[in-house]
């Protein structure tokens, strides 16, 4: 069966520091990959998503970036980061049109 | 208008209710269509999937498709206090590649015991 890990669970961060959120994917092979942010009243926005290695397509301009090394890693990274870009971080996968989303990593900017 | 738009609750109703929640949608190219299931500081679980007009059972869920009225719907009988969570729909264009969902912004419910 397929399994979806993110690492960290929750992470502080002052302003201005860098940021790198890692999600893995087991048990299935070249899935999409995707990344989404979920704040409080906003529902879900895609921010990333893969369709294989080195492939990203950004969804919204912002001081993020996303990184696919391997076919089911991919990495959620920022060099500063913004009181804005606090959030729940999720990482999801598909290979056909009903995606699965891992357990999320909380960030809080201050 | 929004693509997708569902009622944004909240919503409390007692254990062993019946309870409706709703998504309409502007987008009649549409094809797919989910129900998502997310409990606090969780991340959300697939509940329902289909891809046609109709329903579709699944235990004490029940996922309705209206797509002439481009309209969608969960049905949960018999309402359990583990039921309260965070319900988002989600729909899709394609399959595949390019199968990026559409959210709602979702509805919480609580059931009171």
């Amino acid at each position: 069966s397929q399994t979806i890990h993110q690492w960290p669970a929750t992470l502080v961060q002052p302003v201005g520091s860098p940021l790198s959120l890692e999600c893995t994917v087991e048990g299935t092979s070249n899935p999409n990959l995707y990344w989404y942010r979920q704040a409080a009243g906003r529902g879900l926005q895609l921010l990333f998503y893969s369709v294989g290695i080195g492939q990203i397509s950004s969804e919204v301009p912002q001081n993020l970036s996303a990184s696919r090394p391997q076919d089911r890693q991919f990495i959620l990274s920022s060099k500063k980061l913004l009181l804005s870009d606090s959030g729940f971080y999720l990482c999801a996968w598909s290979v056909e049109e009903t995606q699965y989303f891992g357990p999320g990593t909380r960030l809080l900017v201050l | 208008q929004k693509e997708v738009e569902q009622d944004p609750g909240p919503l409390s109703v007692p254990e062993g209710a019946i309870v409706s929640l709703n998504c309409t949608y502007s987008n009649s190219a549409f094809q797919y269509f989910m129900w998502y299931r997310q409990y606090s500081r969780k991340g959300p679980e697939l509940l329902m999937y289909t891809y046609s007009s109709g329903n579709k059972e699944d235990g004490r869920f029940t996922a309705q498709v209206d797509k002439s009225s481009k309209y969608i719907s969960l049905f949960i009988r018999d309402s359990q206090p583990s039921d309260s969570a965070t319900y988002l729909c989600a729909m899709s264009l394609h399959t595949g590649a390019n199968s990026k969902l559409t959210f709602g912004k979702g509805i919480t419910l609580s059931v009171r015991p």
